[in-house]
C-alpha cells in the first residue's frame, strides 16, 4: 500500500512549456485534490475531484486543468508555463469519511 | 467560504518546554478540524484531529482543544524534542463549498536541545 505518489519529483520548466503532472492514490478514494504551496501563503486548492471523471475549480485554478479518467490517477496540467507557477505542488485524497492524506510533492520551477 | 487564521507564524522553545499554536476559523459549519506536520522536503502528515462534538482529544504528548462558540481551537505539545521541530498546519473541513479543508498559513516550530 503506497499512499498517494506523486511524479515527478522535481522539474524545471522554461516560460511556455507545458508539463503534467500524475497523482496516483491506491486506496480507492473518491475524492482528489491538487494544491500548491507558497513560502507564507499555507497549502491553496487549485482543482479537485469529487469521483471518477468529475473534475471542479478551486481557489486558484486559472493556468492549470486537470483530469481524473481513472479513480485511482488524477492529472495536473500546464498548457503555457509561466513563472508565477514556481512553486511546490500537493497532491491530496480522501474517502466520503474526512480524513485527508498528502503525497510527497512535486517541486516546480519555471524559469 | 471558510476562513483559517493561526497563530504564532514561528515559534521557538526548549527542549522539553510546551509549545502551544492556536488556531480561529470562521464558518460555524465546519465540522472537523485535523493538524499536519510538514517536515523540510516532505508532504503534510496528519498528527490529530478533533470533531465538532468532542470538546479535547489527546494522543501522548500532543492535544487538540475545540471551543466551538469562539470558534478557535489549539495544539498543545508537552515535552517538547528536537524532532518536533516542523511547520504545523491547522485546518478545517467545512461540508459544503469545496467540500475539503481550509488550512491555516502554518506555524515554524523550532525546538533548541
Amino acid at each position: 500500500n503506497a499512499g498517494v505518489t506523486q511524479t515527478p519529483k522535481f522539474r524545471v520548466l522554461k516560460t511556455g512549456q507545458s508539463m503534467t503532472l500524475l497523482c496516483a492514490q491506491d486506496m480507492n478514494h473518491e475524492y482528489m485534490y491538487w494544491y500548491r504551496q507558497d513560502p507564507g501563503m499555507g497549502l491553496r486548492l487549485i482543482h479537485y475531484s469529487v469521483g471518477e471523471g468529475t473534475t471542479a475549480k478551486g481557489e486558484v485554478p486559472d493556468g492549470y486543468n486537470v483530469s481524473r479518467l481513472k479513480k485511482q490517477n488524477f492529472l495536473l496540467g500546464l498548457e503555457s508555463a509561466a513563472p508565477s507557477q514556481t512553486s511546490v505542488y500537493f497532491c491530496a485524497s480522501r474517502l466520503r469519511t474526512d480524513t485527508q492524506y498528502f503525497g510527497p510533492g512535486t517541486r516546480l520551477t519555471v524559469l | 467560504g471558510e476562513n483559517v487564521e493561526q497563530h504564532p507564524s514561528t515559534l521557538s522553545v526548549q527542549e522539553g518546554d510546551s509549545a502551544v499554536i492556536k488556531c480561529t476559523y470562521s464558518d460555524s459549519a465546519s465540522n472537523y478540524f485535523p493538524w499536519y506536520k510538514q517536515e523540510l522536503g516532505k508532504g503534510p502528515q496528519l498528527i490529530i484531529d478533533i470533531r465538532s462534538n468532542v470538546g479535547e482529544k489527546k494522543d501522548q504528548r500532543i492535544a487538540v482543544t475545540l471551543n466551538k462558540t469562539a470558534k478557535h481551537f489549539s495544539l498543545h505539545i508537552t515535552e517538547t524534542q528536537p524532532e518536533d521541530s516542523a511547520v504545523y498546519f491547522c485546518a478545517a473541513f467545512e461540508p459544503t463549498g469545496y467540500s475539503t479543508l481550509t488550512f491555516g498559513k502554518g506555524t515554524m516550530l523550532l525546538v533548541s536541545p
